[in-house]
């Protein structure tokens, strides 16, 4: 079993629907997890981070974490033909002294159609 | 101006030829970061460091070198490339606190024939 599961996809989308992007792991030290947004010909860029479980909202963006099942979850609200991308879901386990290890999912793509 | 850059954005080279990709940094980050992504692999760690004296090889190493010249600059070499190193580089960096998120450049984009 890989460390970070991700669904490739592609997902296709009408304009205004409601988005669920979804990794599993099973390294049940990760702490911080984190979505990554990447633009056709583009690095990956920081969308939201999360720590431990929980979740978090910015916009029409929600970041959820379920440790307790390893699985977590990105949800877009009315989504835009500008979310077009592919999702990159990455985490790490406790920051200590030398750690440094991002275990990214292989990425979604998504395209949304207006 | 871009926090993370690299140079060339694009390069086409042939098998054994050696070649540098080049990464800058303008974020203060002490810790930087190659990556490799080819399709239905994800990113793959090459090399990271952790500041100027500190060099590591990461997942896939085998084929690659890597210099810090100072704590804003990582050069990326392939001393003799070879067509299944064809692949998008990115660099990335992280000023290791926290949850270590990484910042990432624009990407080169090899084509090694």
């Amino acid at each position: 079993q890989k460390e970070v599961e991700q669904d490739p996809g592609p997902l296709s989308v009408p304009e205004g629907a409601i988005v669920s992007l979804n990794c599993t792991y099973s390294n049940s030290a990760f702490q911080y997890f984190m979505w990554y947004r990447q633009y056709s010909r583009k690095g990956p860029e920081l969308l939201m981070y999360t720590y431990s479980s929980g979740n978090k909202e910015d916009g029409r963006f929600t970041a959820q974490v379920d440790k307790s099942s390893k699985y977590i979850s990105l949800f877009i609200r009315d989504s835009q033909p500008s979310d077009s991308a592919t999702y990159l879901c990455a985490m790490s386990p406790y920051s200590g002294a030398g750690s440094y290890q991002l275990t990214f999912g292989k990425g979604t793509k998504l395209s949304v159609i207006p | 101006d871009a926090d993370v850059t690299q140079t060339p954005r694009n390069r086409i080279t042939k098998t054994g030829k050696r070649i540098m990709l080049e990464c800058s940094q303008t974020k203060g980050h002490d810790r930087m970061y190659w990556y490799r992504q080819d399709p239905g692999l994800g990113l793959r760690l090459i090399y990271y460091s952790f500041d100027v004296k500190d060099i590591n090889k990461g997942e896939i190493s085998d084929g690659y070198s890597v210099s810090r010249q100072a704590q804003a600059k990582f050069s990326l070499s392939l001393e003799s490339a070879i067509p299944n190193q064809t692949a998008l580089y990115f660099c990335a960096t992280s000023d290791g606190q926290g949850e270590e998120t990484q910042y990432f450049g624009p990407g080169t984009r090899l084509l090694v024939l």
